[in-house]
Formats: C-alpha cells, structure tokens, sequence
C-alpha cells in the first residue's frame, strides 16, 4: 500500500542552523501539506502546497519556514534559523486531487522528531 | 478557545468494554476526519463523514456525523488491547474562507487486557 515517507526521523540541531526536513508524498496525490506536533500538544497546521505553490499558511509558517517541490517526488520543509521553541513533531501528509476524491482525507508521514539544542 | 472540541481527554477501560469518544464544534465542517496516531508516529486516517447524519462503520467501530455537521462521535465496540492509542478528529469549518485544517486535541485511550 503506498505511503507517505519522511526523512530523517530524528534531526538534532544547535539553535541558529538551517535544518530541510524531507517528505516523499504518496505518488499520485497532488496536494502535500507541513504540520507540527509539540510533544503533549496538538496537531499543528503549518502549510498547504498545491500545483507548485503555497495554498495556506498558519500564523506558525513565518518567514523562517520554506516549502518546495525540487522534483516530482520530493517534497521539503527548511527552517532557516532554528529556534528552541520548533522542538517538535513534523508531519508531511498529502491527499488526492479533489476530482478523485475528498482533499481533505490525508495521508500522513511517519514524522521527523526536530531537537533544537 | 478550541474550535474542535473533544470528549474525554483520557479514558481508561478494560477488553471488551464499549466507549464512545465525542468532537463537538460550535462550526460546521463539509467534512470530518477521524484519525488513530500512537506514540511517536504519524495519525492515521480512519474514516471521513461528510453526510449530515452520516454513520459509518469500520468492524467494530461506528463513526457517526451530526445532523447539522457540527459534531461527530466514534463508538468502539467490545474494545481490544489494540484499539489503544490517540483518536483524532479534524476538518475544516465552512465559515473559513479558506482550507486550513483544524485538529482536536484528542482522546486518548487505554485498553488493558
């Protein structure tokens, strides 16, 4: 069964340093999306991305985050100046086109476990 | 304030117990999701109910969507050990303009053998 894939699954960082969190979407899906999940807290939407562009953006997705699609398969999340406070979760999750089914059914990654030292 | 409320925070049954686990908003959604996540992995989608009313069933758990699309329950049935982990709802409310989904901050529940 396809999934989605994310690597790596625990980046350990020093605060300041750029970290790129890599997200492989499930293969004929066309929307992909960024959330966060600080340990004992919710899920948190960071970002949508569809036909190569930023769909939404959460108060959370400021001008330190980044998304982009250098290829057809990948699909990544740079943080360019890592804080304490991004210690978390980061989930990629993608869903089909919304002709094919319902957008909002998503598929989630396993995660990448951020530790901002 | 939380746009989608879930109920309980924690619950804590022995196998073969039935539960019901609640997501409650004062919005409506086009639709809601239901999801499973266990420590340190990413949720897992279960079901969507998209219907006002809606009810659907997954073996021995039964998804239901209110009539208005404010609210959404899951009963376990005769719960198992396996069923153990964090229950999820979320969707997107009409009134926002723009897809932005929306997570509770779940339920989580123990089955003990």
């Amino acid at each position: 069964e396809p999934e989605v894939t994310q690597t790596p699954s625990h980046q350990v960082t020093q605060m300041g340093q750029e970290v790129i969190l890599r997200c492989v979407p499930i293969s004929n899906h066309l929307y992909f999306y960024w959330y966060r999940q600080i340990l004992g807290q919710k899920v948190e939407f960071l970002v949508s991305f569809y036909n190569n562009e930023i769909s939404e953006k959460s108060e959370i997705f400021d001008d330190q985050f980044s998304v982009e699609r250098p290829d057809g398969s990948n699909f990544t999340l740079k943080i360019r100046s890592t804080k304490l406070e991004d210690s978390a979760m980061y989930f990629c999750a993608s869903s089909v086109n919304s002709d094919l089914g319902d957008p909002y059914e998503q598929y989630f990654g396993p995660g990448t476990r951020l530790t901002v030292t | 304030t939380q746009l989608l409320e879930q109920s309980p925070q924690f619950l804590s049954i022995q196998e073969g117990e039935n539960l019901t686990v609640y997501c409650n908003s004062s919005s409506v959604f086009s639709s809601l999701q239901w999801y499973r996540q266990e420590p340190g992995e990413g949720p897992v989608l279960l079901v969507t109910v998209v219907t006002g009313g809606e009810v659907k069933k997954l073996k021995r758990l039964t998804f239901q969507f209110g009539d208005a699309r404010k609210d959404s329950s899951l009963h376990i049935t005769a719960a198992q050990p396996g069923d153990t982990g964090l229950y999820l709802c979320a969707g997107e409310p009409l009134s926002g303009g723009s897809y932005i989904p929306t997570f509770g901050r779940g339920t989580s529940l123990i089955v003990h053998p």
